[in-house]
């Protein structure tokens, strides 16, 4: 079982309001990824980070900001919620394996996400 | 542009009915593709990871397969507790013949099989 944990599960906000996803993992993983995924739609890269101080905006622009002070952290925040936010917001993490001798990339590992809903 | 498509959107099956999804991929130099599964509400669970163009994976009822342009996740006598969505991504060839960081993901195919 991947150790990357998501809090809150569930957020219901108000219009206006700051608010911060977590998202921590375990595994040592140098890169992690936020990405957003309305009900039945594809998953769509907002943010990710290769390491500690390195962020990079992702391929579905955001009003949300991240930061990587450490590496088992990665925190997403909303300034000022809106409810075009409401949303599934997913955090994953992928590290470095050995395949035949050769570093590779593993697999990414998922949390079970934040459903947020702005009211 | 790196692109990931998936076929169909939907797929119904009787349970035993044996099918086929498929990823095709358009990437700058494949890295690795990954096949992960998708209960509703839940985040992706990891089914298998295919480096390299006939590269084979097998695990219970399903097995990944993976050709120069596409993957098929073949799924055999298939159950209802098989229903879920599953969804292709893939790892492109970076700068300096390494990596991206970028996961790419395709919409997915969302699986039912009746009893």
């Amino acid at each position: 079982e991947a150790d990357i944990y998501q809090t809150p599960r569930y957020l219901v906000i108000g219009t206006g309001k700051k608010i911060t996803l977590e998202c921590s993992q375990t595994m040592g993983h140098d890169k992690m990824y936020w990405y957003q995924q309305d009900p039945g739609m594809e998953l769509h890269l907002i943010h990710y980070s290769y390491g500690v101080n390195s962020t990079e905006k992702g391929d579905l622009s955001s009003e949300s900001t991240v930061s990587r002070i450490r590496t088992e952290h990665f925190p997403l925040t909303l300034e000022s919620a809106r409810p075009s936010h409401t949303s599934q917001y997913l955090c994953a993490s992928m590290g470095l394996g050995d395949r035949e001798g050769l570093l590779m990339n593993t697999e990414a590992f998922f949390g079970q996400g934040t459903r947020l809903t702005v009211v | 542009e790196d692109q990931v498509t998936q076929s169909p959107e939907a797929l119904r099956l009787q349970e035993g009915e044996s099918s086929s999804l498929n990823c095709s991929y358009t990437v700058s130099g494949l890295r690795g593709l990954f096949w992960y599964r998708q209960d509703p509400g839940k985040g992706p669970e990891f089914l298998f990871t295919l480096y390299s163009a006939g590269e084979e994976k097998e695990k219970e009822r399903l097995k990944a397969t993976l050709t120069k342009k596409e993957s098929f996740l073949h799924i055999t006598a298939p159950k209802p507790e098989d229903s879920a969505t599953y969804l292709c991504a893939v790892q492109a060839l970076g700068g300096y013949g390494g990596a991206t960081n970028k996961l790419i993901f395709g919409t997915g195919t969302l699986l039912a099989v009746q009893p």
